[in-house]
Protein backbone atom coordinates (compact mmCIF):
# COMPACT_ATOMS: atom_id res chain seq x y z
CA UNK A 1 0.00 0.00 0.00
CA UNK A 2 1.10 3.91 -0.21
CA UNK A 3 1.58 4.17 3.59
CA UNK A 4 0.70 2.60 6.73
CA UNK A 5 -3.58 2.32 7.43
CA UNK A 6 -5.06 2.55 10.54
CA UNK A 7 -8.38 1.65 11.09
CA UNK A 8 -11.00 2.65 12.40
CA UNK A 9 -10.03 6.29 12.56
CA UNK A 10 -12.00 7.05 15.14
CA UNK A 11 -13.64 5.21 17.91
CA UNK A 12 -16.09 5.60 20.52
CA UNK A 13 -16.78 2.99 22.92
CA UNK A 14 -18.51 2.36 26.42
CA UNK A 15 -16.49 1.90 29.54
CA UNK A 16 -15.92 -1.69 30.35
CA UNK A 17 -16.40 -2.91 26.51
CA UNK A 18 -13.70 -4.04 24.36
CA UNK A 19 -11.64 -2.54 21.17
CA UNK A 20 -9.58 -3.87 18.60
CA UNK A 21 -7.52 -1.54 16.31
CA UNK A 22 -6.02 -2.45 13.23
CA UNK A 23 -2.71 -1.87 11.65
CA UNK A 24 -2.01 -2.62 7.84
CA UNK A 25 2.00 -1.75 7.79
CA UNK A 26 3.92 -1.01 4.69
CA UNK A 27 4.11 -3.87 2.04
CA UNK A 28 7.73 -5.49 3.02
CA UNK A 29 8.12 -3.82 6.32
CA UNK A 30 8.93 -6.42 8.89
CA UNK A 31 8.88 -4.34 11.96
CA UNK A 32 5.51 -3.04 13.64
CA UNK A 33 5.46 -0.76 16.24
CA UNK A 34 2.16 0.25 18.69
CA UNK A 35 2.31 3.92 20.64
CA UNK A 36 -0.39 5.71 22.18
CA UNK A 37 -0.81 9.82 22.68
CA UNK A 38 -2.50 11.22 24.78
CA UNK A 39 -4.11 14.56 24.77
CA UNK A 40 -1.01 17.07 24.37
CA UNK A 41 1.51 14.37 24.94
CA UNK A 42 4.58 12.50 23.71
CA UNK A 43 4.54 9.09 22.21
CA UNK A 44 4.13 6.43 24.50
CA UNK A 45 5.69 3.07 23.28
CA UNK A 46 2.98 -0.41 23.88
CA UNK A 47 4.63 -2.63 21.34
CA UNK A 48 7.11 -3.85 19.04
CA UNK A 49 7.53 -6.53 16.57
CA UNK A 50 10.15 -7.39 14.76
CA UNK A 51 9.82 -10.62 12.01
CA UNK A 52 9.41 -13.99 13.76
CA UNK A 53 11.08 -12.66 16.93
CA UNK A 54 9.38 -12.31 20.27
CA UNK A 55 7.62 -9.34 20.56
CA UNK A 56 8.92 -6.68 22.89
CA UNK A 57 5.63 -5.89 25.09
CA UNK A 58 7.45 -4.20 27.70
CA UNK A 59 4.98 -0.86 26.61
CA UNK A 60 1.96 -2.47 27.44
CA UNK A 61 0.33 -0.74 30.29
CA UNK A 62 -1.69 -3.15 31.84
CA UNK A 63 -2.69 -6.97 31.56
CA UNK A 64 -6.30 -5.44 29.22
CA UNK A 65 -3.83 -4.50 26.33
CA UNK A 66 -2.62 -6.93 23.86
CA UNK A 67 -1.43 -6.78 20.60
CA UNK A 68 -0.60 -9.60 17.82
CA UNK A 69 0.86 -9.57 14.24
CA UNK A 70 -0.41 -12.50 11.61
CA UNK A 71 1.59 -13.52 8.85
CA UNK A 72 4.22 -11.00 10.00
CA UNK A 73 1.65 -8.39 8.09
CA UNK A 74 -1.47 -7.34 10.12
CA UNK A 75 -1.74 -6.01 13.48
CA UNK A 76 -4.31 -5.75 15.80
CA UNK A 77 -4.03 -4.44 18.92
CA UNK A 78 -6.93 -5.13 21.73
CA UNK A 79 -7.92 -3.68 24.91
CA UNK A 80 -10.36 -5.77 27.62
CA UNK A 81 -12.55 -4.00 29.68
CA UNK A 82 -11.97 0.00 28.48
CA UNK A 83 -11.24 2.27 31.14
CA UNK A 84 -11.84 5.98 30.64
CA UNK A 85 -8.00 6.36 31.06
CA UNK A 86 -7.81 4.53 27.85
CA UNK A 87 -8.85 7.64 25.40
CA UNK A 88 -5.70 8.34 23.41
CA UNK A 89 -4.86 8.34 19.58
CA UNK A 90 -3.10 5.07 19.42
CA UNK A 91 -0.72 5.25 16.79
CA UNK A 92 1.10 2.19 14.48
CA UNK A 93 4.16 2.66 12.88
CA UNK A 94 6.34 0.01 10.44
CA UNK A 95 9.89 0.24 8.83
CA UNK A 96 11.73 -2.19 6.60
CA UNK A 97 13.67 -3.47 8.33
CA UNK A 98 15.52 -3.14 11.91
CA UNK A 99 16.39 0.03 13.22
CA UNK A 100 19.05 1.78 12.90
CA UNK A 101 18.77 1.31 9.31
CA UNK A 102 15.49 2.40 8.33
CA UNK A 103 12.71 5.38 8.90
CA UNK A 104 9.76 4.32 10.85
CA UNK A 105 6.97 5.52 8.85
CA UNK A 106 3.40 6.36 10.68
CA UNK A 107 -0.20 5.53 10.22
CA UNK A 108 -2.71 8.40 10.51
CA UNK A 109 -3.63 6.53 13.85
CA UNK A 110 -7.19 5.49 15.87
CA UNK A 111 -8.74 8.28 18.28
CA UNK A 112 -10.11 6.21 21.12
CA UNK A 113 -12.76 7.50 23.33
CA UNK A 114 -14.23 5.76 26.39
CA UNK A 115 -17.45 7.09 27.53
CA UNK B 1 16.09 0.57 29.25
CA UNK B 2 16.74 3.50 27.12
CA UNK B 3 14.97 6.90 28.56
CA UNK B 4 15.32 10.21 26.67
CA UNK B 5 14.49 13.57 27.82
CA UNK B 6 13.36 16.62 25.58
CA UNK B 7 13.80 20.17 26.13
CA UNK B 8 12.10 22.58 26.30
CA UNK B 9 8.27 21.22 26.16
CA UNK B 10 7.27 24.66 24.61
CA UNK B 11 9.01 27.11 22.61
CA UNK B 12 8.24 30.53 21.17
CA UNK B 13 10.27 32.11 18.71
CA UNK B 14 9.79 35.37 15.86
CA UNK B 15 9.57 34.38 12.68
CA UNK B 16 12.80 34.44 11.29
CA UNK B 17 14.87 33.81 14.42
CA UNK B 18 16.35 30.20 15.28
CA UNK B 19 14.86 27.76 17.35
CA UNK B 20 16.96 25.10 19.14
CA UNK B 21 14.92 22.06 21.25
CA UNK B 22 17.57 19.37 23.07
CA UNK B 23 17.48 15.82 23.55
CA UNK B 24 19.50 13.68 26.34
CA UNK B 25 19.68 9.69 26.18
CA UNK B 26 20.67 6.90 28.73
CA UNK B 27 22.10 4.09 26.87
CA UNK B 28 25.66 4.67 25.60
CA UNK B 29 24.48 2.10 23.21
CA UNK B 30 22.15 3.82 21.43
CA UNK B 31 23.61 4.99 17.94
CA UNK B 32 20.32 6.73 15.83
CA UNK B 33 18.73 9.33 16.82
CA UNK B 34 15.35 10.53 14.93
CA UNK B 35 13.38 13.93 14.54
CA UNK B 36 9.91 13.71 13.93
CA UNK B 37 7.37 16.54 13.26
CA UNK B 38 3.66 16.28 14.19
CA UNK B 39 1.25 18.68 12.87
CA UNK B 40 -1.45 19.85 14.51
CA UNK B 41 -4.01 16.52 13.63
CA UNK B 42 -1.52 14.69 11.32
CA UNK B 43 0.91 11.88 12.21
CA UNK B 44 4.60 12.06 13.11
CA UNK B 45 6.73 12.38 10.00
CA UNK B 46 10.47 12.23 9.95
CA UNK B 47 12.13 15.22 9.23
CA UNK B 48 15.43 14.63 10.07
CA UNK B 49 18.19 11.75 11.24
CA UNK B 50 21.91 11.15 12.75
CA UNK B 51 23.82 8.41 13.30
CA UNK B 52 26.63 7.72 16.00
CA UNK B 53 28.96 8.09 13.53
CA UNK B 54 28.90 11.39 12.38
CA UNK B 55 28.75 14.94 14.71
CA UNK B 56 26.26 16.87 12.43
CA UNK B 57 23.58 16.90 9.59
CA UNK B 58 22.43 19.55 7.38
CA UNK B 59 19.78 19.18 5.23
CA UNK B 60 18.66 22.88 3.84
CA UNK B 61 17.27 25.03 7.03
CA UNK B 62 17.31 22.05 9.58
CA UNK B 63 20.93 20.34 11.42
CA UNK B 64 21.23 18.09 14.00
CA UNK B 65 24.36 18.06 16.20
CA UNK B 66 25.56 14.64 18.43
CA UNK B 67 27.45 14.56 21.27
CA UNK B 68 28.18 10.98 22.22
CA UNK B 69 30.45 11.58 24.82
CA UNK B 70 27.75 13.92 26.75
CA UNK B 71 25.08 11.76 25.43
CA UNK B 72 22.63 14.45 24.03
CA UNK B 73 21.62 16.04 20.88
CA UNK B 74 20.02 19.04 19.24
CA UNK B 75 17.72 20.23 16.30
CA UNK B 76 18.46 23.54 15.50
CA UNK B 77 15.95 25.22 13.04
CA UNK B 78 17.27 28.55 11.32
CA UNK B 79 14.90 31.29 9.60
CA UNK B 80 11.91 29.67 11.26
CA UNK B 81 8.31 30.32 8.94
CA UNK B 82 5.12 29.90 10.01
CA UNK B 83 5.15 26.61 9.20
CA UNK B 84 7.45 25.72 11.27
CA UNK B 85 4.77 25.69 14.16
CA UNK B 86 4.44 21.53 15.35
CA UNK B 87 5.04 19.13 17.83
CA UNK B 88 8.74 18.63 17.48
CA UNK B 89 10.05 14.80 18.88
CA UNK B 90 13.50 13.54 19.43
CA UNK B 91 13.92 9.68 19.51
CA UNK B 92 16.88 7.12 20.21
CA UNK B 93 17.47 3.43 19.40
CA UNK B 94 20.60 0.89 19.44
CA UNK B 95 21.18 -1.40 17.39
CA UNK B 96 21.18 -4.35 20.35
CA UNK B 97 18.11 -5.88 21.81
CA UNK B 98 14.61 -4.46 21.31
CA UNK B 99 16.19 -1.79 18.78
CA UNK B 100 13.03 0.08 19.33
CA UNK B 101 12.62 3.71 19.38
CA UNK B 102 12.54 5.76 22.96
CA UNK B 103 10.31 8.95 21.91
CA UNK B 104 11.24 12.54 24.38
CA UNK B 105 7.82 14.19 25.88
CA UNK B 106 7.89 16.64 22.22
CA UNK B 107 8.20 20.26 22.30
CA UNK B 108 5.36 22.18 20.86
CA UNK B 109 7.25 25.22 18.68
CA UNK B 110 5.22 27.98 17.65
CA UNK B 111 6.52 30.46 15.24
CA UNK B 112 5.48 34.17 16.03
CA UNK B 113 4.52 36.50 13.20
Amino acid sequence: GAGVSQSPSNKVTEKGKDVELRCDPISGHTALYWYRQSLGQGLEFLIYFQGNSAPDKSGLPSDRFSAERTGGSVSTLTIQRTQQEDSAVYLCASSLGSLPNTEAFFGQGTRLTVV
Amino acid sequence: GENVEQHPSTLSVQEGDSAVIKCTYSDSASNYFPWYKQELGKRPQLIIDIRSNVGEKKDQRIAVTLNKTAKHFSLHITETQPEDSAVYFCAASTAQGAQKLVFGQGTRLTINP
